[in-house]
């Protein structure tokens, strides 16, 4: 147990619409990450947040959001979802950012119908 | 643009031998690598690191080396064991202070037979 929560587990749902998926960092963490692990892309970075700021970015879409809360917990928001973003979607987290090792939460897995 | 390559996506080693797991990377900036591990229906697992400023770390059975003249590392695992059996990422980063972001390579499966 990496102590990084996701929730949900799972989720399904149709093209079109949005979803939101949490994280919970480690205790004492302040940097969350996200990334998309898809079937033929492996594992991508998508962005940081570090105590509550945007830090790094990598190729998010612009249909994707993120924010880190005062409490330090993450959300991802994904919307007009498509056929390929099913995926599963991990959340990290850090104490500080670079140097220090990410630990990654169980993921959720995304189903887009 | 794959920045950071695993060329062997399979390897299969028997217990108490030797697994060596090969990785290259094209980005000079790139200054701090890891290794991870991931079983299915988990979170990839942190395994070990290395900074550019050395060539050598080593935990345990896990020993990572870095070439970077040749801009390659390797994890070195001895004695492998069964429960070792998973799919190894390699990993790098190079942003600096309170930013980060992991560029991962495509990973290689380990399959440690008895």
């Amino acid at each position: 147990d990496s102590g990084v929560t996701q929730t949900p587990k799972h989720l399904i749902t149709a093209t079109g619409q949005r979803v939101t998926l949490r994280c919970s960092p480690r205790s004492g963490d302040l940097s969350v990450y996200w990334y998309q692990q898809s079937l033929d892309q492996g594992l991508q970075f998508l962005i940081q947040y570090y105590n509550g700021e945007e830090r790094a970015k990598g190729n998010i879409l612009e249909r994707f959001s993120a924010q880190q809360f005062p409490d330090l917990h993450s959300e991802l928001n994904l919307s007009s979802l498509e056929l390929g973003d099913s995926a599963l979607y991990f959340c990290a987290s850090s104490v500080v950012g670079s140097y220090d090792e990410q630990f990654f939460g169980p993921g959720t897995r995304l189903t887009v119908l | 643009d794959q920045q950071v390559k695993q060329n062997s996506p399979s390897l299969s080693v028997q217990e108490g031998r030797i697994s060596i797991l090969n990785c290259d990377y094209t980005n000079s900036m790139f200054d701090y690598f890891l290794w991870y591990k991931k079983y299915p229906a988990e979170g990839p697992t942190f395994l070990i690191s290395i900074s550019s400023i050395k060539d050598k770390n080593e935990d345990g059975r896990f020993t990572v080396f870095l070439n970077k003249s040749a801009k390659h590392l390797s994890l070195h695992i001895v004695p492998s064991q069964p429960g070792d059996s998973a799919v190894y990422f390699c990993a790098a980063s190079g942003l600096t202070g309170t930013a980060s972001k992991l560029t991962f390579g495509t990973g290689t499966r380990l399959q440690v037979t008895l």
